[in-house]
């Protein structure tokens, strides 16, 4: 069963303007890490931001914020004040926390293109 | 700090040959992460070291696949022998240490079976 779910499709967005970035997930376990990653055209991996489960209050980064709703098991990534670097690949993952467990399941992505 | 790098960028080889991708983790990170994408589908863990011990090695697709880390340091996957539904882009990721700690990413190796 899928994990992580990631459904937008591409998205075009105006540069300076906000967008939020959907992720569900899906886990029985209380503890569990949510990441966000995003991944220009260049290919690497750029860490954004990270919210723990039993964090009580929203992760922030810069432009980065992350829209945590526990009981609907959400964790939606809104960027502020787009700018053109912004276009790129953004995955939505999780970490479960059972002792030794350390890998990350991914969504599939959404794709944003900043526009001018 | 330098990040994680990896070895080769990219690798185009024929089907059968043996490919060997090498990842150097940051500095003082123990904890070293092999990710896998192919075409079309969600990234994908293979294995996880901690200092040259194998962690968890659930997500390897078959024994065709062998990871090793000698002295904890960098990290090889070996592919031997290459099918073409190998191909995909090869991450590798590392962390200080296990809980909450972040993986950061390498560039990626893109590997082309053929």
């Amino acid at each position: 069963a899928q994990k992580i779910t990631q459904t937008q499709p591409g998205m075009f967005v105006q540069e300076k303007e906000a967008v939020t970035l959907d992720c569900t997930y899906d886990t029985s376990d209380p503890s569990y890490g949510l990441f966000w990653y995003k991944q220009p055209s260049s290919g690497e991996m750029i860490f954004l931001i990270y919210q723990g489960s039993y964090d009580q209050q929203n992760a922030t980064e810069g432009r980065y914020s992350l829209n945590f709703q526990k009981a609907r098991k959400s964790a939606n990534l809104v960027i502020s004040a787009s700018q053109l670097g912004d276009s790129a690949m953004y995955f939505c993952a999780m970490r479960e926390g059972r002792y030794g467990n350390n890998r990350l399941a991914f969504g599939k992505g959404n794709q944003v293109v900043v526009i001018p | 700090e330098a990040g994680v790098t990896q070895f080769p960028s990219h690798s185009v080889i024929e089907k059968g040959q043996t490919v060997t991708l090498r990842c150097d983790p940051i500095s003082g990170h123990d904890n070293l992460y092999w990710y896998r994408r192919v075409m079309g589908k969600e990234i994908k863990f293979l294995l996880h070291f901690v200092k040259e011990s194998k962690q968890d090695e659930s997500g390897m697709p078959n024994n065709r696949f062998l990871a090793e880390r000698t002295g904890g340091t960098y990290s090889t996957l070996k592919v031997q022998p290459a099918e073409l539904e190998d191909s995909g882009v090869y991450f590798c990721a590392s962390s200080r240490g296990l809980g909450e700690e972040t993986q950061y990413f390498g560039p990626g190796t893109r590997l082309l079976v053929l």
